[in-house]
């Protein structure tokens, strides 16, 4: 089966620049994650989708930072205006309703962002 | 609060001698534990999982890791190590019921020839 695909790989865009990440996760994979993970830490849980309802959003920085799965297939996150310290790999992952008795995530390569 | 802790920032050995990656949690509920290993410019892929039964979990690659209750703690092993297997290993916790995911800071794992 496919893997969890995200675009772009890579973005650099100007601190108050807007920016948009799209994941399409794994076929059937009911609950849909994005991380924030900044250079030498591990990944920090921005958003927690269950279908194309939100089950966890509290570590998202709602000012700034948004994000949808509108049909429960696909996702988008964006950053709008970006501040410098928004520079980080931002990994999508997703789970099955069966696996997920036991949650296993499986991770897309994520996407590199630089603010400059 | 809840948290995981992998205490080495890099972990050295060589070739052919046995691993240990450490990673200590703390969580409110009942702990699902999980390890990840990271290579360069690619995302996390599944190592393994302790959800229940068996302290001793045996995973992908050739790895392991053991659950320990009264410490508190979920080491990553591997009996002999390879030079592929040097990545960066993230040990994560699920904390039952709040349905909520910790990762740790993460471990770089250099084997050497």
């Amino acid at each position: 089966e496919a893997g969890v695909a995200q675009s772009p790989r890579y973005k650099i865009i100007e601190k108050r620049q807007s920016v948009a990440f799209w994941c399409n996760p794994i076929s059937g994979h009911a609950t849909l994650y994005w991380y924030q993970q900044i250079l030498g830490q591990g990944p920090k849980l921005l958003i927690q989708f269950q279908n194309n309802g939100v089950v966890d959003d509290s570590q998202l920085p709602k000012d700034r930072f948004s994000a949808e799965r509108l049909k429960g297939v696909d996702s988008t996150l964006k950053i709008q205006p970006a501040k410098l310290e928004d520079s980080a790999v931002y990994l999508c992952a997703s789970s099955s309703r069966d696996v997920e008795r036991n949650y296993e995530q499986y991770f897309g390569p994520g996407t590199r962002l630089t603010v400059t | 609060a809840q948290s995981v802790a992998q205490p080495e920032d890099q972990v050295n050995v060589a070739e052919g001698n046995p691993l240990t990656v450490k990673c200590t949690y703390s969580v409110s509920g009942n702990p699902y534990l999980f390890w990840y290993v990271q290579y360069p410019n690619r995302g996390l892929q599944f190592l393994l999982k302790y959800i229940t039964g068996d302290n001793l979990v045996k995973g992908s690659y050739g790895f392991e890791a053991e659950f320990n209750k009264s410490q508190t703690s979920f080491h990553l092993k591997k009996p002999s190590a390879l030079v592929s297997d040097s990545a960066l290993y993230f040990c994560a916790v699920r904390d039952e019921p709040f349905n909520k995911f910790y990762f740790g800071s993460g471990t770089k794992l250099n084997v050497k020839p």
